[in-house]
């Protein structure tokens, strides 16, 4: 089963406009990793988040963590066409293994 | 995808043949993973290597085996490729330890008939 759950598994929305994507995950994790793909392409690495942050800034990127309600988000501010991508989160759990969700796709449109 | 290329690209094979993929990166990191895409399962882990000749297996290893004799190299073998086998493999490299960031290589889409 997976570990990760991402929510919604697809958005679609205007350029300038904010994505948000969320993560929800069932055991306790040691970090959460996001990371991109776009179509046909292997997984871009975005930020990673330990389980001590609660937020996390790069870029047009904000990571929260919310380790209590076992969830985190990825906010992507100011949109654009070449955010297109599924994103999925990963988390490393004991036994240091990754673990990915099924991603959400999202969809910027120009 | 720089500094990992995985080949081949695309291959279609038939049922009971075996199949090798190959990874090759030039970083020069210690772990080295394959995956598995498939629509409603996200990526699973299929083997890792934490070394040269050092190998676990992940979470979905039956019908796979792999090797590591170089550190650049990391091979995938499918013994006897099955229809259930026809997926999108990822190789991905990862320089301290197996949690840190990943980086993934372009992909292998392999189709068993």
């Amino acid at each position: 089963s997976q570990q990760g759950e991402e929510d919604p598994q697809a958005l679609s929305i205007q350029e300038g406009e904010n994505a948000t994507m969320n993560c929800s995950y069932k055991t306790s994790i040691n970090n959460l990793q996001w990371y991109r793909q776009n179509s046909g392409r292997g997984l871009v690495h975005l930020i990673l988040i330990r389980s001590n942050e609660r937020e996390k800034h790069s870029g047009r990127l904000r990571v929260t963590l919310d380790t209590s309600k076992k969830s985190s988000s990825l906010l992507i501010t100011a949109s654009r066409a070449a955010d297109t991508a599924s994103y999925f989160c990963a988390t490393e759990t004991s036994g240091s293994r990754l673990t990915f969700g099924e991603g959400t796709q999202l969809t910027v449109n120009p | 995808d720089a500094g990992i290329t995985q080949s081949p690209r695309h291959k279609v094979t038939e049922t009971g043949t075996p199949v090798t993929l190959r990874c090759h990166q030039t970083e020069n990191h210690r772990y080295m993973y394959w995956y598995r895409q498939d629509p409603g399962h996200g990526l699973r882990l299929i083997h890792y290597s934490y070394g040269v000749k050092d190998t676990d297996k992940g979470e979905v290893s039956d019908g796979y085996s792999v090797s590591r004799s170089k550190t650049e190299d990391f091979l995938l073998t499918l013994e006897s490729a099955t229809s259930s086998q026809t997926s999108v493999y990822f190789c991905a490299i990862s320089e301290r330890d197996r949690a840190h960031e990943q980086y993934f290589g372009p992909g292998t889409r392999l189709t068993v008939t």
